[in-house]
């Protein structure tokens, strides 16, 4: 079964609202997951990877401010895209590494993110 | 620069055919490649290689990675339409468990 889950899987909103999404790993802690974002036909582009306990870091060219990352708890991590507009229209999706019994990588299934 | 090649970037074959999937990388302070196919959603995770020489297999998939020469490939066999689907190459660089640089995917389509 899914060990990360991501919510909501599909959200659309007005353009300037902020969006909320969650990345929740399941059965394990996860000290570190990963924000990716893929637009149509592209490949995953890492943002950010957010930290337990401290702030989270970005990539190069990925606004911090308009994307805000969150991570409260061993099991939880929040992007909230600020004041979305229709060029932020993607699919987000999460991961969180689990390192017991070898180092995998658990991806969420993805939110579709649409702004009119 | 850092970055992951993928080729080609699409394919079209019929069920039954072998096809083989590319990936060449630069990176700095390379510590695995991974494989993940993508159907709708997210990627579901194929195989992970951090030694050269040593083939993973998995039924009708395998892959091997070539540190030397920074490229990976990956082989299915005996395709079927179920394997249609985007092939995603990533890499992993440095102590950071799961900070991963993908390349652009190879799109396969097995037609019946």
């Amino acid at each position: 079964g899914a060990v990360v889950s991501q919510h909501p899987s599909r959200v659309i909103c007005k353009s300037g609202t902020s969006v909320k999404i969650e990345c929740r790993s399941l059965d394990f802690q996860a000290t570190t997951m990963f924000w990716y974002r893929q637009f149509p036909k592209q490949s995953l582009m890492l943002m950010a990877t957010s930290n337990e306990g401290s702030k989270a870091t970005y990539e190069q060219g990925v606004e911090k401010d308009k994307f805000l990352i969150n991570h409260a708890s061993l099991t939880l991590s929040t992007l909230t895209v600020t004041s979305a507009h229709p060029e932020d229209s993607s699919f987000y999706i999460c991961s969180a590494p689990r390192t017991s019994g070898g180092d995998t990588q658990y991806f969420g299934p993805g939110t579709r993110l649409t702004v009119l | 620069e850092d970055k992951v090649v993928q080729s080609p970037l699409s394919l079209v074959v019929h069920e039954g055919d072998t096809v083989t999937l590319n990936c060449s990388y630069e990176v700095t302070n390379f510590r695995s490649l991974l494989w993940y196919k993508q159907e709708k959603k997210a990627p579901t995770f194929l195989f992970m290689l951090t030694s050269s020489g040593i083939e993973k297999k998995s039924g009708r998939l395998s892959s091997i990675l070539d540190k030397k020469e920074l490229f990976s490939i990956l082989n299915i066999t005996a395709t079927q339409t179920g394997d249609s689907a985007v092939y995603l190459c990533a890499v992993q660089r440095g102590s950071t468990l799961g900070r991963l640089y993908f390349g652009r995917g190879t799109q396969l389509t097995v037609w019946p």
